[in-house]
């Protein structure tokens, strides 16, 4: 049973366009939501997160959206670049418990020019 | 500073047998962390090193275990290989103790193939 689900395996938008990542979460217990960006051949890298006080975190063209009564978040891309395209990593936690980190499976985003 | 450092960077092994994988952190990182990543399950949580200690371990069988040396470097060990330990093992690098909490640093992983 997946805890933290990203049911889409990959999405396609145009350059300079929205791109909206979804994730969804069963254990109302995580309090923390991380994001990550990975590139072919290189680790995932940090890209913004959320604790479960705060409805929306911003950083530049990203922002993460929690709603916690549907357990969903949702990563906006404003506007869209070329070195957008990546897989992206939804995770879930509580706060410093790395062993209760549950990652979803990843979405293929792909800018098209 | 230097990044995370893992090598080798891609490993080919044969059914039974047992692979070392290491992780270099970057300088003064005291925690790492191990993760597999595969197509069916994505980014899975090994363990956590921290201060030459293991602080937390995901639900992997016995086979896969690791450790710590004073200076920060992992070593992941895994044993009697079978071929879905085929993936991409990553190590993440962190000041302190709840490495991805904090925004931890990932290494390029070492590609393994059990054959």
């Amino acid at each position: 049973d997946q805890q933290v689900k990203q049911n889409s395996p990959s999405l396609s938008v145009q350059e300079g366009r929205i791109s909206i990542l979804n994730c969804d979460y069963t254990n109302s217990m995580f309090d923390y939501f991380l994001w990550y960006k990975k590139y072919p051949a290189e680790g995932p890298t940090f890209l913004i997160s959320i604790s479960s006080i705060k409805d929306k975190n911003e950083d530049g063209r990203f922002t993460v959206f929690l709603n916690k009564s549907a357990k969903h978040l949702s990563l906006h891309i404003v506007p869209s670049q070329p070195g957008d395209s990546a897989v992206y990593f939804c995770a879930a936690s509580l706060m410093n418990r790395d062993d209760k980190i549950i990652f979803g499976k990843g979405t293929r985003l792909h800018i098209l020019p | 500073k230097a990044g995370v450092t893992q090598t080798p960077r891609y490993l080919i092994k044969t059914r039974g047998q047992q692979v070392t994988l290491s992780c270099s952190p970057i300088s003064g990182h005291r925690s790492v962390s191990w993760y597999q990543q595969t197509p069916g399950q994505g980014l899975q949580f090994l363990f956590e090193y921290f201060s030459e200690t293991q602080r937390n371990k995901g639900n992997f069988p016995g086979r896969f275990s690791g450790r710590q040396f004073s200076n920060s470097r992992s070593e992941m060990n895994v044993s009697t290989l079978e071929l879905g330990d085929s993936a991409l093992y990553l190590c993440a690098s962190s000041p302190a103790q709840g490495g991805l909490s904090t925004e931890a640093f990932f290494g390029q992983g070492t590609r393994l193939t059990v054959v």
